[in-house]
């Protein structure tokens, strides 16, 4: 079955660190740029961060540049959004996506990371 | 503050036509594919426009999309009560180096 499963998120003190997971199976995965986009509660989509297939070119968008890192492991059909020096203000609904914005884009169905005292 | 920029809401009545705008600029929509997204509470957002026009396979007819120099149009035809959800247009933005959501419009169907 073609799909994306995220883990990884839950409740962090700010200043805190947190890695999210997203495994993807039925497809080739190395073919395809993956991104993370976020949804605040109340709030609208925001596009985080994208990696290409083979790992040489990655984006993010500024508010989190310098704090997290995406990565991708396309041994294991796996990318991850390693995030550092956490914010009240990341707390969100984070998607995984492959190929957003063309024909093949698939969402996760998300994971929820709050960042609170 | 979003580069994009969109209605937050419309609405219209069931068999209605509705359109939703969206206005960027030349280093997103100017230069760039729109996408159109649905989202419905509690689900992921679902593509429902691609490449300014294009609809992925099982997204019904009744959605369109256009687009004109730094503008976008996302038309809903036949409003239908499941058509309630916030729809959102995307780019990529040359200038910022980042993929660009607008604010989001939520459409009512009253």
């Amino acid at each position: 079955e073609v799909q994306l499963v995220e883990s990884g998120g839950g409740l962090v003190q700010p200043g805190g660190s947190l890695r999210l997971s997203c495994a993807a199976s039925g497809f080739t995965f190395s073919n395809y740029w993956m991104s993370w986009v976020r949804q605040a509660p109340g709030k609208g989509l925001e596009w985080v961060a994208n990696i290409k297939g083979d790992g040489s070119e990655r984006y993010y968008v500024a508010s989190v540049r310098g704090r997290f890192t995406i990565s991708r492991d396309n041994a294991k059909n796996s990318v991850h959004l390693q995030m550092n020096t956490l914010r009240a203000e990341d707390t969100a609904v984070y998607f995984c996506v492959r190929a957003i914005g063309i024909q093949e884009s698939l969402w996760g169905q998300g994971t929820l990371v709050t960042v609170s005292s | 503050q979003s580069v994009l920029t969109q209605p937050p809401s419309t609405s219209g009545t069931p068999g209605q036509r509705v359109t939703i705008s969206c206005s960027g600029s030349s280093s997103n929509i100017g230069n760039n594919p729109v996408n159109w997204y649905q989202h419905l509470p509690g689900k992921p957002p679902q593509l429902l426009i691609y490449s300014n026009y294009q609809r992925p396979s099982g997204v019904p007819d009744r959605f369109s999309g256009s687009k004109s120099g730094t503008s976008a149009s996302l038309a809903i035809s036949g409003l239908q009560s499941e058509d309630e959800a916030d729809y959102y247009c995307a780019a990529w933005d040359d200038r910022l180096n980042a993929y660009v959501f607008g604010p989001g419009t939520e459409v009512a169907v009253l």
